[in-house]
C-alpha cells in the first residue's frame, strides 16, 4: 500500500499561498495523485488530481516532480474558509493503479486574520 | 443530482445490536466505496464494489462486517453484533469509472456511537 506523509499540522494568514508537501515513495506506475479537503462533520471533497508535471484548476496548484514520490498541493490567497483537513491521496483502483485509495493522516491547516 | 446520500445520519446504539448503514451513490456512477473514519486511524477503506460486485474487502475489520449492493442504487454496511470500539463516521462514496481518473463523491457520513 502507498503510504503517504504529510505535515500534521500547518498554519497561515489570509491571503498568503499555502503550499502542503505530501511525500509517497513508493507510488505505483499507474497511481494517479489526488488532494482532498476536510471539512468537520463531513466527507472530504475532491480538490485536484495529477500524474505528472503541473496541474492547475480554479482553486489549487498541484506540482509533482519527474520522480513522482512526492507533490504539493498549492493553495493560492487562503482565506478563513480554507480551514481544513487537507488528504493526499495516492492511487488509482479504476486505471490498475498499484495501490487503492487509502488515505494518509492529513494536514490540519489553520488560517488566521 | 442529489449527490451521495446516506443514512441515518446519525446512530446510538448498545453494544451487541445490529446496525445497518444504507447509502445511494450518484446515479450512473459504478464504484461504490465504504469509509470508516475514527481520530485514531483516520480514514480506512473498507470496501468497494464495482458494477454491484465486491471488489475487495480486506479493509473489513472482521466477520461482524458485512456488505451488500443488491442494485445500482443502494449500499448497506452490516455491523452485528456491534461493540463500542465500532463507533466512527463511516462514509460512502461513489466514482465514475469511464472517466479512469477516480474522483470520488462522499456523502455526509453515518456517525455510529456503541455505548
Amino acid at each position: 500500500l502507498a503510504k503517504t506523509t504529510q505535515p500534521i499540522s500547518m498554519d497561515s494568514y489570509e491571503g498568503q499561498e499555502v503550499n502542503i508537501t505530501c511525500s509517497h515513495n513508493n507510488i505505483a506506475t499507474n497511481d494517479y495523485i489526488t488532494w482532498y479537503q476536510q471539512f468537520p462533520s463531513q466527507g472530504p471533497r475532491f480538490i485536484i488530481q495529477g500524474y505528472k508535471t503541473k496541474v492547475t484548476n480554479e482553486v489549487a496548484s498541484l506540482f509533482i516532480p519527474a520522480d513522482r514520490k512526492s507533490s504539493t498541493l498549492s493553495l493560492p490567497r487562503v482565506s478563513l474558509s480554507d480551514t481544513a483537513v487537507y488528504y493526499c491521496l495516492v492511487g488509482a483502483i479504476l486505471t490498475g493503479g498499484g495501490n487503492k485509495l487509502t488515505f494518509g493522516t492529513g494536514t490540519q491547516l489553520k488560517v488566521e486574520l | 443530482d442529489a449527490g451521495v446520500i446516506q443514512s441515518p445520519r446519525h446512530e446510538v446504539t448498545e453494544m451487541g445490536q445490529e446496525v445497518t448503514l444504507r447509502c445511494k451513490p450518484i446515479s450512473g456512477h459504478d464504484y461504490l466505496f465504504w469509509y470508516r473514519q475514527t481520530m485514531m486511524r483516520g480514514l480506512e477503506l473498507l470496501i468497494y464494489f464495482n458494477n454491484n460486485v465486491p471488489i475487495d474487502d480486506s479493509g473489513m475489520p472482521e466477520d461482524r462486517f458485512s456488505a451488500k449492493m443488491p442494485n445500482a442504487s443502494f449500499s448497506t454496511l452490516k455491523i452485528q453484533p456491534s461493540e463500542p470500539r465500532d463507533s466512527a463516521v463511516y462514509f460512502c462514496a461513489s466514482s465514475f469509472g469511464g472517466t479512469g481518473i477516480g474522483e470520488l463523491f462522499f456523502g455526509e457520513g453515518s456517525r455510529l456511537t456503541v455505548l
